[in-house]
Formats: structure tokens, C-alpha cells, sequence
């Protein structure tokens, strides 16, 4: 049982390139979530999906896409990237309902220069 | 919009003391509070969750409590290892979403227990 597994692990990027964070759970759940990390701050939430088709925004969203095709990948999209994206990435899952235990993956170091 | 404080934000003890690690927030409008530990370079392990009508939750060690009218919670840590070394991270779980866990964090606070 691999839990949530986030590809790259780290990554360095230019200034306008574009790239694909990859998110896979294998638990089934239906909920996930991708969050951002900043030194000195708390993990901030960037978009969510509560099943299959379905996304929405969090707190922080701006530059982002996300698409959730399947229950088990949900993918986060970098359009153009800017050094403000230099962060730590982490995808989160969970069995939908506002009670249950979240998994976390571990993470994507990345760095736009 | 709310705020999650984490005091201390960094904190140093010898092997064996029993600690206290707290958490603030400003809306009591919660479904539960979450107590994660995250080691250097790795992902987060959840190790307590407290439901908004629960007052403590215990796992081995580790105790944490809620008071969601004053907007607190602490994680006692009873006789501290060194491989209790990481950062604890608070979230909470607000309303304002209509699925799921999509939480409000806290610093952190960074700890180190010294053999």
C-alpha cells in the first residue's frame, strides 16, 4: 500500500516554463488536495476535488490548474512560472466527510529561478 | 478568515522532560483540530485528531486537548525521546468548505530533544 505518492520530488524550473506536479493515492479516497509550504508560514491550500470531475479553489490558487480525470491522480498544473512558486508542494488524501484521518505525500521541492 | 498560531515556534529539551506544545486559532467555527509531525525533507503523519465535540484525544505519548470556545489546543508530549525531534504542525479543519479536510495550519513548532 504506497498511500499518496507525489512525483518529481524535486525540481528546478525557469522563469515561463510550464510543468505537471504528479499526486496518485491508491486508498480509494475521494477526496484530495493539493497545499503549498513557505518558510515561516503554515501549509497553505491551493485547490481541492472532492471525487472525480469536480474541483475547486482554495486559498491560493493564482497560477495553478488542476484536473481530477480519475479517483486515484490528481495532477497540479504550473502555466508559467514565476520565482513566487518556490515552494514545497504537498497532495493530501481522504475518505470524503469532515472527520476523517488525511494522508500526506512527500512532497515536491521545487524552485522557479 | 481564520489564524492558526503556534507558540513556541522553536523549542530545545533534554531527553525525558514532558512538554507543551500550543496552538491558537481565531474562529471556533471548526469540525476539528489536527496534530501532524513532519520530519526534515518528508511528507506530514497525522497523530491526533480531535473532533469539535471532543475535549482530548490520547495516542501513547501523546495527549492533545481543544478548547474550541477559547481557541486553544496543546499536545503534551510525556517523556520526550530524541526521535521525538521534528516539527509539529496544528490544523484546523474550519467551515467555510463543504467537503473534505481542507485546513487552516499553523507555523509549527520545531522541535529537539537532546540525548
Amino acid at each position: 500500500n504506497a498511500g499518496v505518492t507525489q512525483t518529481p520530488k524535486f525540481q528546478v524550473l525557469k522563469t515561463g516554463q510550464s510543468m505537471t506536479l504528479q499526486c496518485a493515492q491508491d486508498m480509494n479516497h475521494e477526496y484530495m488536495s493539493w497545499y503549498r509550504q513557505d518558510p515561516g508560514m503554515g501549509l497553505r491550500l491551493i485547490h481541492y476535488s472532492v471525487g472525480a470531475g469536480i474541483t475547486d479553489q482554495g486559498e491560493v490558487p493564482n497560477g495553478y490548474n488542476v484536473s481530477r480525470s480519475t479517483t486515484e491522480d490528481f495532477p497540479l498544473r504550473l502555466l508559467s512560472a514565476a520565482p513566487s512558486q518556490t515552494s514545497v508542494y504537498f497532495c493530501a488524501s481522504s475518505y470524503e466527510g469532515q472527520n476523517t484521518e488525511a494522508f500526506f505525500g512527500q512532497g515536491t521541492r521545487l524552485t522557479v529561478v | 478568515k481564520q489564524e492558526v498560531t503556534q507558540i513556541p515556534a522553536a523549542l530545545s529539551v533534554p531527553e525525558g522532560e514532558n512538554l507543551v506544545l500550543n496552538c491558537s486559532f481565531t474562529d471556533s467555527a471548526i469540525y476539528n483540530l489536527q496534530w501532524f509531525r513532519q520530519d526534515p525533507g518528508k511528507g506530514l503523519t497525522s497523530l491526533l485528531l480531535i473532533q469539535s465535540s471532543q475535549r482530548e484525544q490520547t495516542s501513547g505519548r501523546l495527549n492533545a486537548s481543544l478548547d474550541k470556545s477559547s481557541g486553544r489546543s496543546t499536545l503534551y508530549i510525556a517523556a520526550s525521546q530524541p526521535g521525538d525531534s521534528a516539527t509539529y504542525l496544528c490544523a484546523v479543519n474550519s467551515y467555510g468548505y463543504n467537503y473534505g479536510q481542507n485546513f487552516v495550519f499553523g507555523p509549527g513548532t520545531r522541535l529537539s530533544v537532546l540525548p
